[in-house]
Protein backbone atom coordinates (compact mmCIF):
# COMPACT_ATOMS: atom_id res chain seq x y z
CA UNK A 1 0.00 0.00 0.00
CA UNK A 2 1.82 3.62 -0.44
CA UNK A 3 1.88 5.88 2.00
CA UNK A 4 3.05 9.68 2.61
CA UNK A 5 4.89 10.68 5.31
CA UNK A 6 5.72 14.25 6.09
CA UNK A 7 8.13 14.29 9.04
CA UNK A 8 7.75 18.12 9.83
CA UNK A 9 5.04 18.78 11.99
CA UNK A 10 5.42 22.43 12.28
CA UNK A 11 8.23 24.70 10.78
CA UNK A 12 8.76 28.94 11.22
CA UNK A 13 10.55 30.98 8.93
CA UNK A 14 11.69 34.44 9.11
CA UNK A 15 10.10 36.40 6.04
CA UNK A 16 12.37 36.37 2.51
CA UNK A 17 14.33 32.94 4.20
CA UNK A 18 13.77 29.83 1.69
CA UNK A 19 12.38 27.14 3.39
CA UNK A 20 12.41 23.28 2.29
CA UNK A 21 9.24 20.79 3.39
CA UNK A 22 10.11 17.37 3.12
CA UNK A 23 7.82 14.56 2.22
CA UNK A 24 8.56 10.53 1.65
CA UNK A 25 6.33 8.38 -0.18
CA UNK A 26 6.34 4.35 -0.72
CA UNK A 27 5.33 2.38 -3.85
CA UNK A 28 5.42 0.17 -6.18
CA UNK A 29 4.29 1.62 -9.13
CA UNK A 30 6.64 3.36 -11.72
CA UNK A 31 4.50 6.21 -12.93
CA UNK A 32 2.41 8.17 -10.78
CA UNK A 33 1.80 11.81 -9.81
CA UNK A 34 2.79 13.82 -6.87
CA UNK A 35 1.42 16.82 -5.71
CA UNK A 36 2.05 19.90 -3.06
CA UNK A 37 -1.38 21.43 -1.47
CA UNK A 38 -1.54 24.40 0.46
CA UNK A 39 -4.30 25.20 2.71
CA UNK A 40 -4.20 28.42 4.19
CA UNK A 41 -6.42 29.95 6.81
CA UNK A 42 -9.56 30.23 4.64
CA UNK A 43 -9.16 26.55 4.15
CA UNK A 44 -9.82 26.20 1.23
CA UNK A 45 -7.12 23.80 -0.83
CA UNK A 46 -4.60 25.04 -3.33
CA UNK A 47 -2.75 23.56 -5.64
CA UNK A 48 0.97 24.34 -5.34
CA UNK A 49 2.39 22.27 -7.54
CA UNK A 50 2.09 19.17 -9.51
CA UNK A 51 4.73 16.16 -10.31
CA UNK A 52 4.82 13.83 -13.39
CA UNK A 53 7.33 10.63 -12.45
CA UNK A 54 8.24 10.15 -15.50
CA UNK A 55 9.53 13.40 -16.13
CA UNK A 56 13.39 13.88 -14.48
CA UNK A 57 12.99 17.56 -14.74
CA UNK A 58 11.80 19.04 -11.41
CA UNK A 59 8.59 21.16 -11.94
CA UNK A 60 8.69 24.82 -10.27
CA UNK A 61 5.95 27.29 -10.02
CA UNK A 62 7.18 30.95 -9.65
CA UNK A 63 8.72 30.69 -5.56
CA UNK A 64 7.75 27.46 -5.40
CA UNK A 65 9.96 24.31 -6.65
CA UNK A 66 10.52 20.62 -5.56
CA UNK A 67 12.88 18.53 -4.89
CA UNK A 68 12.27 15.00 -6.71
CA UNK A 69 14.38 12.12 -5.99
CA UNK A 70 12.97 9.30 -7.66
CA UNK A 71 14.69 6.49 -6.19
CA UNK A 72 15.00 8.07 -2.79
CA UNK A 73 11.41 8.23 -3.15
CA UNK A 74 11.47 11.94 -1.72
CA UNK A 75 9.79 14.99 -2.74
CA UNK A 76 10.51 18.22 -1.30
CA UNK A 77 8.86 21.53 -1.32
CA UNK A 78 10.91 24.69 -1.55
CA UNK A 79 9.41 27.82 -0.96
CA UNK A 80 12.12 30.79 -2.26
CA UNK A 81 12.07 34.40 -0.69
CA UNK A 82 8.93 33.09 1.44
CA UNK A 83 6.31 35.45 2.43
CA UNK A 84 3.62 35.86 4.96
CA UNK A 85 0.94 34.57 2.87
CA UNK A 86 2.75 31.58 2.47
CA UNK A 87 1.59 30.82 6.21
CA UNK A 88 -0.15 27.83 5.85
CA UNK A 89 -0.59 24.09 6.30
CA UNK A 90 1.21 22.47 3.33
CA UNK A 91 0.02 18.81 2.28
CA UNK A 92 2.42 16.48 0.02
CA UNK A 93 0.15 14.04 -1.29
CA UNK A 94 0.68 10.82 -4.20
CA UNK A 95 -1.59 9.39 -7.21
CA UNK A 96 -1.24 6.56 -9.41
CA UNK A 97 -1.81 7.49 -12.87
CA UNK A 98 -4.29 4.39 -13.04
CA UNK A 99 -6.02 4.71 -10.01
CA UNK A 100 -7.18 8.13 -9.06
CA UNK A 101 -6.97 7.14 -5.63
CA UNK A 102 -5.22 10.17 -3.86
CA UNK A 103 -3.23 9.37 -1.03
CA UNK A 104 -2.12 12.48 1.42
CA UNK A 105 0.36 12.93 4.48
CA UNK A 106 -0.51 14.57 7.39
CA UNK A 107 0.36 17.61 6.64
CA UNK A 108 3.08 20.50 7.99
CA UNK A 109 2.03 23.89 9.22
CA UNK A 110 4.03 26.61 8.31
CA UNK A 111 4.57 30.06 9.97
CA UNK A 112 6.08 32.68 8.29
CA UNK A 113 7.51 34.74 11.09
CA UNK A 114 7.88 39.03 9.80
CA UNK B 1 -2.66 3.15 8.55
CA UNK B 2 -5.41 5.78 7.55
CA UNK B 3 -7.61 5.46 10.98
CA UNK B 4 -10.48 7.23 8.27
CA UNK B 5 -13.21 4.39 6.46
CA UNK B 6 -15.07 5.48 3.69
CA UNK B 7 -17.37 3.57 1.93
CA UNK B 8 -18.33 2.99 -0.90
CA UNK B 9 -15.53 3.18 -2.41
CA UNK B 10 -16.69 3.53 -5.95
CA UNK B 11 -20.15 4.80 -6.83
CA UNK B 12 -21.97 4.75 -9.71
CA UNK B 13 -25.70 6.67 -10.05
CA UNK B 14 -27.98 8.09 -12.21
CA UNK B 15 -29.06 11.92 -11.80
CA UNK B 16 -32.10 11.11 -10.08
CA UNK B 17 -31.15 8.47 -7.07
CA UNK B 18 -30.62 9.22 -3.82
CA UNK B 19 -27.50 7.54 -2.17
CA UNK B 20 -25.32 8.49 0.42
CA UNK B 21 -21.63 8.39 1.14
CA UNK B 22 -19.91 7.53 4.64
CA UNK B 23 -16.91 8.31 6.27
CA UNK B 24 -16.10 6.70 9.71
CA UNK B 25 -12.80 7.56 12.07
CA UNK B 26 -11.56 5.68 14.91
CA UNK B 27 -8.82 8.46 15.89
CA UNK B 28 -10.74 10.32 18.32
CA UNK B 29 -11.32 13.15 16.50
CA UNK B 30 -13.61 16.28 16.63
CA UNK B 31 -13.53 17.49 13.29
CA UNK B 32 -14.18 15.66 10.43
CA UNK B 33 -13.95 17.59 6.27
CA UNK B 34 -15.81 16.41 3.07
CA UNK B 35 -13.19 17.50 -0.10
CA UNK B 36 -13.97 16.93 -3.63
CA UNK B 37 -11.62 16.24 -6.24
CA UNK B 38 -12.93 16.83 -9.84
CA UNK B 39 -10.13 17.06 -13.05
CA UNK B 40 -11.40 20.36 -13.81
CA UNK B 41 -9.88 21.44 -10.16
CA UNK B 42 -8.08 20.71 -7.77
CA UNK B 43 -8.93 19.67 -4.35
CA UNK B 44 -12.32 21.89 -3.12
CA UNK B 45 -13.19 21.90 0.54
CA UNK B 46 -17.11 21.64 0.90
CA UNK B 47 -17.66 21.44 4.64
CA UNK B 48 -17.01 21.06 8.20
CA UNK B 49 -17.98 19.53 11.27
CA UNK B 50 -16.63 20.73 14.17
CA UNK B 51 -17.95 18.76 17.39
CA UNK B 52 -21.04 17.79 15.31
CA UNK B 53 -21.55 21.08 14.24
CA UNK B 54 -21.29 22.05 10.73
CA UNK B 55 -19.30 25.19 10.92
CA UNK B 56 -18.37 25.83 6.83
CA UNK B 57 -19.84 25.15 3.99
CA UNK B 58 -18.59 26.43 0.99
CA UNK B 59 -21.48 27.63 -1.28
CA UNK B 60 -22.03 23.89 -1.71
CA UNK B 61 -25.15 23.42 -4.12
CA UNK B 62 -28.27 21.86 -1.53
CA UNK B 63 -28.17 18.48 -4.07
CA UNK B 64 -25.05 17.68 -1.56
CA UNK B 65 -26.33 17.52 2.13
CA UNK B 66 -24.44 16.45 4.87
CA UNK B 67 -24.67 14.56 8.15
CA UNK B 68 -22.73 14.21 11.46
CA UNK B 69 -24.72 12.40 13.75
CA UNK B 70 -21.24 11.93 16.23
CA UNK B 71 -17.91 12.80 16.09
CA UNK B 72 -16.75 9.53 14.55
CA UNK B 73 -19.37 9.92 11.30
CA UNK B 74 -20.14 12.21 8.52
CA UNK B 75 -22.66 11.34 5.72
CA UNK B 76 -22.78 12.76 2.74
CA UNK B 77 -26.23 12.53 0.91
CA UNK B 78 -26.87 12.86 -2.61
CA UNK B 79 -29.89 13.67 -4.77
CA UNK B 80 -30.79 14.57 -8.47
CA UNK B 81 -26.65 15.13 -9.05
CA UNK B 82 -25.33 16.21 -12.30
CA UNK B 83 -23.12 14.92 -14.67
CA UNK B 84 -20.20 17.69 -13.46
CA UNK B 85 -20.54 15.98 -9.86
CA UNK B 86 -18.70 12.95 -10.91
CA UNK B 87 -15.29 13.13 -8.94
CA UNK B 88 -13.44 11.78 -5.82
CA UNK B 89 -14.89 12.81 -2.62
CA UNK B 90 -12.48 12.67 0.33
CA UNK B 91 -13.42 12.65 3.77
CA UNK B 92 -10.86 13.81 6.34
CA UNK B 93 -10.71 13.90 10.31
CA UNK B 94 -8.60 16.21 12.46
CA UNK B 95 -8.64 16.64 16.38
CA UNK B 96 -10.24 19.57 16.31
CA UNK B 97 -11.43 22.88 13.83
CA UNK B 98 -8.45 24.37 14.34
CA UNK B 99 -7.08 25.10 10.65
CA UNK B 100 -3.29 24.27 11.08
CA UNK B 101 -4.33 20.72 12.93
CA UNK B 102 -2.67 17.74 10.82
CA UNK B 103 -5.88 15.73 8.83
CA UNK B 104 -5.82 12.40 8.12
CA UNK B 105 -7.80 11.59 5.05
CA UNK B 106 -9.36 8.55 3.95
CA UNK B 107 -9.11 6.99 0.42
CA UNK B 108 -12.32 8.76 -1.47
CA UNK B 109 -15.21 7.84 -2.77
CA UNK B 110 -15.15 7.60 -6.70
CA UNK B 111 -18.75 9.02 -7.56
CA UNK B 112 -20.18 8.63 -11.43
CA UNK B 113 -23.34 10.18 -12.36
CA UNK B 114 -24.54 8.47 -15.18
Amino acid sequence: AQTVTQSQPEMSVQEAETVTLSCTYDTSENNYYLFWYKQPPSRQMILVIRQEAYKQQNATENRFSVNFQKAAKSFSLKISDSQLGDTAMYFCAFMKLRDDKIIFGKGTRLHILP
Amino acid sequence: ETGVTQTPRHLVMGMTNKKSLKCEQHLGHNAMYWYKQSAKKPLELMFVYNFKEQTENNSVPSRFSPECPNSSHLFLHLHTLQPEDSALYLCASSQDGQINQPQHFGDGTRLSIL
